[in-house]
């Protein structure tokens, strides 16, 4: 059984530009989530996927976005980058949109200058 | 909204010291209530969780006890090891009335375990 894998591990992109980060699933599980964590504080909902749709969002702006593919793995596309998304970027995936429990990648470190 | 609020770290021990880690949530409904663990440079693991109230969640001899009246998860360990430096995230998800399985995490406490 494969955890749930991110990639890259780490980045850096001046502002203004767009960026793409990618995650696969744990196996058998059809739901995943990003989380965007600031230095020093705790992770931020920005999206649930869930069957490929869009099922929940967090207060984030809409250059925010992502897709789900059919084999469950995601991506999540931010555009027009600002400073402030400098952060790291947790996908989670679970097995249902209301699983009890999710399991996080190691996350993809964002740096922005 | 729904809310987690956490003892401000860093939290600094002696090896084989007795740790307790302070959280209280707000929520409306019957949340699930999580503890992860974040080593430096990694993501996220769960520690624990408690599905409702009473419930103690427990692992690698760390405890939490989710008590409704006083809306806390706090989490306890009797004897820290070097090997629990760490950040401690206490986290609840509201439950699925949305559709949307979702944590709302505290803002973390750093604990370091002296030797």
């Amino acid at each position: 059984e494969t955890g749930v894998t991110q990639s890259p591990t780490h980045l850096i992109k001046t502002r203004g530009q767009q960026v793409t980060l990618r995650c696969s699933s744990q196996s058998g599980h059809n739901t995943v989530s990003w989380y965007q964590q600031a230095l020093g504080q705790g992770p931020q909902f920005i999206f649930q996927y869930y069957r490929e749709e869009e099922n929940g969002r967090g207060n984030f702006p809409p250059r925010f976005s992502g897709l789900q593919f059919p084999n469950y793995s995601s991506e999540l596309n931010v555009n027009a980058l600002e400073l402030d998304d400098s952060a790291l970027y947790l996908c989670a995936s679970s097995f249902g949109a209301g699983a009890a429990e999710a399991f996080f990648g190691q996350g993809t470190r964002l740096t922005v200058v | 909204g729904d809310s987690v609020t956490q003892m401000e770290g860093p939290v600094t021990l002696s090896e084989e010291a007795f740790l307790t880690i302070n959280c209280t949530y707000t929520a409306t409904g019957y949340p699930s209530l999580f503890w992860y663990v974040q080593y430096p440079g990694e993501g996220l693991q769960l520690l624990l969780k408690a599905t409702k109230a009473d419930d103690k969640g427990s692992n690698k001899g760390f405890e939490a006890t989710y008590r409704k009246e006083t809306t806390s998860f706090h989490l306890e360990k009797g004897s820290v090891q070097v090997s629990d430096s760490a950040v401690y995230f206490c986290a609840l998800s509201p439950g699925t009335t949305s559709g949307t399985y979702k944590y709302i995490f505290g803002t973390g406490t750093r604990l370091k375990v002296l030797a």
